[in-house]
């Protein structure tokens, strides 16, 4: 059973618009969510992280947004670049469990010139 | 300051063989995990390790066994290579008190014939 759901395995965005991706979860007791980007040929980055008891985090043109009643987060990227090219993971984490971090399968953003 | 490496960054086996993926890092983090990459199943966890001497497993451990006798290095062993372990896998780590935030390292494309 996935934990960590990206119903979306890909999304294409036009230059300077608003690029929403979105993942849902399932265990209740991830208390930290996470935002990690790929590009090809190389390994994952750390891009922002959200704790269960705050609704909204904010890093330059990177919003995450967790509404915990639907177990649902997105990212928002305002506005997107080429560079924002990538794959997109969501994971999430029982920090104060076992501290595994589960990822999500994905999603590949294209931004569009 | 490398970061987190591993070796070799391609590797062929066939069927049967055995092998050790290397990992190191020079960041002094007590954390350190491997996952692999499959298309359309995102990033699995496969085994961590929370300090030296202390491993556990992850989502998906069979065929797989790790060892940590010291804080920089974790490698990952396969002890009897499967076509089904045909993947790109990826090292990270991470420090203690904000263990979500893992660095990657730039992975192992490892197939099995």
């Amino acid at each position: 059973d996935q934990q960590v759901k990206q119903n979306s395995p890909s999304l294409s965005v036009q230059e300077g618009r608003i690029s929403i991706l979105n993942c849902d979860y399932t265990n209740s007791m991830f208390d930290y969510f996470l935002w990690y980007k790929k590009y090809p040929a190389e390994g994952p980055t750390f891009l922002i992280s959200i704790s269960s008891i705050k609704d909204k985090n904010e890093d330059g043109r990177f919003t995450v947004f967790l509404n915990k009643s639907a177990k649902h987060l997105s990212l928002h990227i305002v506005p997107s670049q080429p560079g924002d090219s990538a794959v997109y993971f969501c994971a999430a984490s029982a920090w104060d469990r076992d501290d595994k971090i589960i990822f999500g399968k994905g999603t590949r953003l294209h931004i569009l010139p | 300051n490398a970061g987190v490496t591993q070796t070799p960054k391609f590797q062929v086996l066939k069927t049967g063989q055995s092998m050790t993926l290397q990992c190191a890092q020079d960041m002094n983090h007590e954390y350190m995990s491997w996952y692999r990459q499959d298309p359309g199943m995102g990033l699995r966890l496969i085994h961590y390790s929370v300090g030296a001497g202390i491993t556990d497993q992850g989502e998906v451990p069979n065929g797989y066994n790790v060892s940590r006798s010291t804080t920089e290095d974790f490698p990952l062993r396969l002890l009897s290579a499967a076509p089904s372990q045909t993947s790109v896998y990826f090292c990270a780590s991470s420090p203690r008190d904000i263990s979500y935030e893992q660095y990657f390292g730039p992975g192992t494309r490892l197939t099995v014939t």
